[in-house]
């Protein structure tokens, strides 16, 4: 069974500062994690994967995400917010395999303050 | 890359009348798509996993005879919401994946039910 769990239903920055997006899970098989965006009324935007390369996953619009099994954790992070990462945030998890469905995460939604 | 298109992108219907999503492949042979429900401010919650000429597999707590789901080929799937009620009202999304990997989101569909 796999599981997702987000510290954090609601995370304010400041414009410029650090963002960092917890996202815990749990998995009986070697995990394949995402992070996705969801802006209001919009469908899921992939931002980043983990597919068992690279602990360090660079994705796109200046975020990255790190692996770190022994903590089983996989935490997003931007160094500097801009006002137009406000928006829902949700971390998955999936099996190696291509048939695995996908769990999400709860999300959290990232307002930034200007 | 792989696209997946979903249609319609919003629905209203009337209550009792049924309603029919429709999820497709456009440039690959999805032999397992999934459906997804969302809430307002809420998670995606798998509602069933669908593979190309069998029954879908339904996640617990999901009707099968309320969310009728058909994946007839390799490139379409549907959901049909039956006799819809106010309380079927959500955001409704597919994915889809192949036998490559890869696991590709449709838009989404937002139904009404008044």
């Amino acid at each position: 069974a796999q599981s997702v769990t987000q510290l954090g239903s609601h995370v304010s920055v400041s414009e410029g500062a650090l963002v960092l997006l917890r996202c815990n899970y749990s998995s009986s098989v070697p995990p394949y994690l995402f992070w996705y965006v969801q802006y209001p009324n919009q469908g899921l935007q992939l931002l980043l994967k983990y597919t068992s390369a690279a602990t360090l996953v660079k994705g796109i619009n200046g975020f990255e995400a790190e692996f770190k099994k022994s903590e089983t954790s996989f935490h997003l992070t931007k160094p500097s917010a801009h006002m137009s990462d406000a928006a829902e945030y949700f971390c998955a998890v999936r099996g190696s395999t291509s048939y695995d469905k996908v769990i999400f995460g709860p999300g959290t939604s990232l307002s930034v303050i200007p | 890359g792989a696209v997946v298109s979903q249609h319609p992108s919003r629905v209203i219907c009337k209550s009792g009348t049924s309603v029919k999503i429709e999820c497709r492949s456009l440039d690959f042979q999805a032999t397992t798509m999934f459906w997804y429900r969302q809430f307002p401010k809420k998670s995606l919650m798998l509602m069933a996993t669908s593979n190309e000429g069998s029954k879908a597999t339904y996640e617990q707590g999901v009707e099968k005879d309320k969310f009728l789901i058909n994946h007839a080929s390799l490139t379409l799937s549907t959901l049909t919401v039956t006799s819809a009620h106010p309380e079927d009202s959500s955001f409704y999304i597919c994915s889809a994946t192949s036998r490559v990997g890869g696991y590709t989101f449709g838009s989404g569909t937002r139904l009404t039910v008044v």
